[in-house]
């Protein structure tokens, strides 16, 4: 148990609908970082948070946004999707936002009909 | 833009043979590098990591990686696999951007 959090598992939904998703980080880590995973596509950075402020963006689409919320929980939330937004989303944290070891939730697995 | 590639998709191995994953990246300047493994149905964990001092780290398992500034190459080896090292491995880089990027993974198999 890596000590991160993330809900819903497993998520069914439309094209076009809205999603949340959810990430609660090992305590006492102020680093949150959010990975999408498609097939044969690695593990695409998608945008980190730390201690409530962004810090970096990667790859990430208009439609999606994230925050992190005082008490450093994270939720990252896809809108108007689409066929191709179906993966695996990861929510990782870290101690710090620099160097440090990043521990990974099990994943949020999205998939639009 | 700072990349990771791993040059292998998918590896094939029967046990007892010797590992090496490849792992290039882009970046000139100084970078901190990682080995995640990930096995079937759990989450990613850390295997070993380089931030500076001997190029050559160990990690967990028996795994090590050498870190070669002049190729951009952070390979990891293990000389004897098991079984039990079936699994999804990724290479990482952080470049101090505050970007943690990763590579598209290598599925390994190994035959018992």
């Amino acid at each position: 148990d890596s000590g991160v959090t993330q809900t819903p598992k497993h998520l069914i939904t439309a094209t076009g609908q809205r999603v949340t998703l959810r990430c609660s980080p090992r305590s006492g880590d102020l680093s949150v970082y959010w990975y999408q995973q498609s097939l044969d596509q690695g593990l695409q950075f998608l945008i980190q948070y730390y201690n409530g402020e962004e810090r970096a963006k990667g790859n990430i689409l208009e439609r999606f946004s994230a925050q992190q919320f005082p008490d450093l929980h994270s939720e990252l939330n896809l809108s108007s999707l689409e066929l191709g937004d179906s993966a695996l989303y990861f929510c990782a944290s870290s101690r710090d936002s620099l160097t440090g070891e990043l521990f990974f939730g099990e994943g949020s697995r999205l998939t639009v009909l | 833009a700072q990349s990771v590639s791993q040059h292998n998709h998918h590896v094939i191995l029967s046990e007892a043979a010797s590992l090496e994953l490849g792992c290039n990246y882009s970046y000139g300047g100084t970078v901190n590098l990682f080995w995640y493994v990930q096995y079937p149905g759990q989450h990613l964990q850390l295997l070993l990591k380089y931030f500076s001092g001997d190029p050559l780290v160990k990690g967990i398992k028996g795994f090590e990686a050498e870190f070669i500034k002049s190729k951009f190459s952070f390979n990891l080896r293990k000389p004897s696999v098991q079984w039990s090292d079936t699994a999804e491995y990724f290479c990482a880089v952080y470049s101090g951007t505050y970007k943690y990027i990763f590579g598209t993974g290598t599925r390994l198999k190994v035959l018992a």
